[in-house]
């Protein structure tokens, strides 16, 4: 039973390099989210989806871009990386928001220097 | 300002002691939930409360959602190390996203 699973699980970045962050999950789930996790600040959402071809702005979306193509996968990614953005990611998934029981991937850790 | 705020940010507690952890927010939510997270590990949901003044037990942690269903607490009684890692509660916001309060980091001493 594989969840949530995400690729990849380090990554180290120059200042200014491009990567995409990949999300898949074989749960049916119509939500799905990506989070940043950083020190004292807790789980802060980045974009979400509602659905297959959907997607919405979170808290702190700024200098990240996402897109669901298919149902099962959800797709982050960073432009043009910077410090600011190490951090380490989660992506989720769930079947509703209420009760809104989300299964999380292990995460992603990324350094940007 | 976060919209859920958890309380206190750190405990360090013996084995064998109880103890309270808080979320508390200024908005009314449909359901929060309680997730624990272990290093190197995404959260792991405990619970869900959803109609409020609800009361649910889970072994030694008992959850309870307010009246106004805008704050909930987590008791935890005679706490074991492997009951260490951080507590998050999230909530529903606006129908649309899921939203995180920053935690609770709890550390058990044998």
């Amino acid at each position: 039973n594989a969840g949530v699973t995400q690729t990849p699980k380090f990554r180290v970045l120059k200042t200014g390099q491009s990567m995409t962050l990949l999300c898949a999950q074989d749960m049916n789930h119509e939500y799905m989210y990506w989070y940043r996790q950083d020190p004292g600040m807790g789980l802060r959402l980045i974009h979400y989806s509602v659905g297959e071809g959907t997607t919405a702005k979170g808290e702190v979306p700024d200098g990240y871009n996402v897109s669901r193509l298919k149902k099962q996968n959800f797709l982050l990614g960073l432009e043009s990386a910077a410090p600011s953005q190490t951090s380490v990611y989660f992506c989720a998934s769930s079947r509703n928001l209420t009760p809104g029981q989300a299964f999380f991937g292990q995460g992603t850790r990324l350094t940007v220097v | 300002t976060q919209l859920l705020e958890q309380s206190p940010q750190f405990l360090s507690i013996q084995e064998g002691e109880n103890l309270t952890v808080y979320c508390n927010s200024s908005s009314v939510f449909s359901s929060l939930q309680w997730y624990r997270q272990e290093p190197g590990e995404g959260p792991v949901l405990l619970v869900t409360v959803v109609t409020g003044g609800e009361v649910k037990k889970l072994k030694r942690l008992t959850f309870q959602f307010g009246d106004a269903r805008k704050d909930s607490s987590l008791h935890i009684t005679a706490a074991q190390p492997g009951d260490t890692g951080l507590y998050l509660c999230a909530g529903a916001y606006n129908n649309n996203d899921m939203r995180f309060g920053a935690g609770t980091r709890l550390t058990v001493k044998p």
